[in-house]
């Protein structure tokens, strides 16, 4: 079966680096996506790790580790605007998504 | 600017009063999904279309019915909604290739059942 798991909850201070982690059991993999959604809103793509390692895009990275089914979304420089979900989804063997349950994450000032 | 529209943001309905939600897209895209998400949990894939093939999943209930008349428009149809079907409604899409894996979202409908 495919199973994802995700903190249900975290907190960061505004500034600061948060690192959400995601890990995962499936019989077939095409990759591994975040998405970023706001309360009320639909999620918006993140990034996508297919390869083993790290994947930076401005103030937001990705890693994958696929012998050790572990993801982490890496947040730097914390801004208020990043208080979200952040969910963690993997495509499975037919190309379909299998969603994570999210991360809400809280920036306090 | 090319994108997944949905109509209504928000509606409202009876309990057991058909309604039909829209979804539109300029993307050209083969694929379209309808998800079901509700607070705080996971969105769940009700059907989804490759063309005009059409894909159910098992734990859909037979409630939830799906139309595709073209590759721009997809329409989820909720024939008896009841109060647990109360949830944010979203549409995706996805490009028919297979090394392009992202899915583009609509804003989504949130669906009240009174």
């Amino acid at each position: 079966g495919q199973n994802i798991d995700q903190p249900t909850e975290m907190t960061a201070t505004e500034g600061a680096i948060v690192q959400i982690n995601c890990t995962y059991q499936t019989s077939g993999f095409n990759g591994l996506f975040w998405y970023q959604q706001h309360a009320g809103e639909a999620p918006t793509f993140l990034s996508y790790n297919v390869l083993d390692g790290l994947e930076e895009k401005g103030r937001f990275s990705s890693f994958l580790s696929r012998s050790k089914g572990y993801s982490y979304l890496l947040l730097k420089e914390l801004q208020m605007k990043d208080s979200a979900s952040y969910l963690c989804a993997l495509m499975d063997s037919n190309y379909q998504l299998i969603w994570g349950a999210g991360t809400k994450l809280i920036i306090k000032p | 600017d090319a994108m997944v529209i949905q109509n209504p943001r928000y509606q409202v309905t009876q309990f057991g009063k058909p309604v039909t939600l829209s979804c539109s897209q300029t993307l050209n895209h083969n694929v379209m999904y309808w998800y079901q998400q509700k607070s705080s949990q996971a969105p769940k894939l009700l059907f989804h279309y490759y063309d005009k093939d059409f894909n159910n999943e098992a734990d859909t209930p037979d409630n939830f019915q799906s139309r595709r008349p073209n590759t721009s428009f997809c329409f989820l149809d909720i024939r008896s909604p009841g109060l647990g079907d109360a949830a944010m409604y979203l549409c995706a899409t996805k490009s028919g290739e297979r090394e392009v894996n992202e899915q583009f979202f609509g804003p989504g409908t949130r669906l009240t059942v009174l």
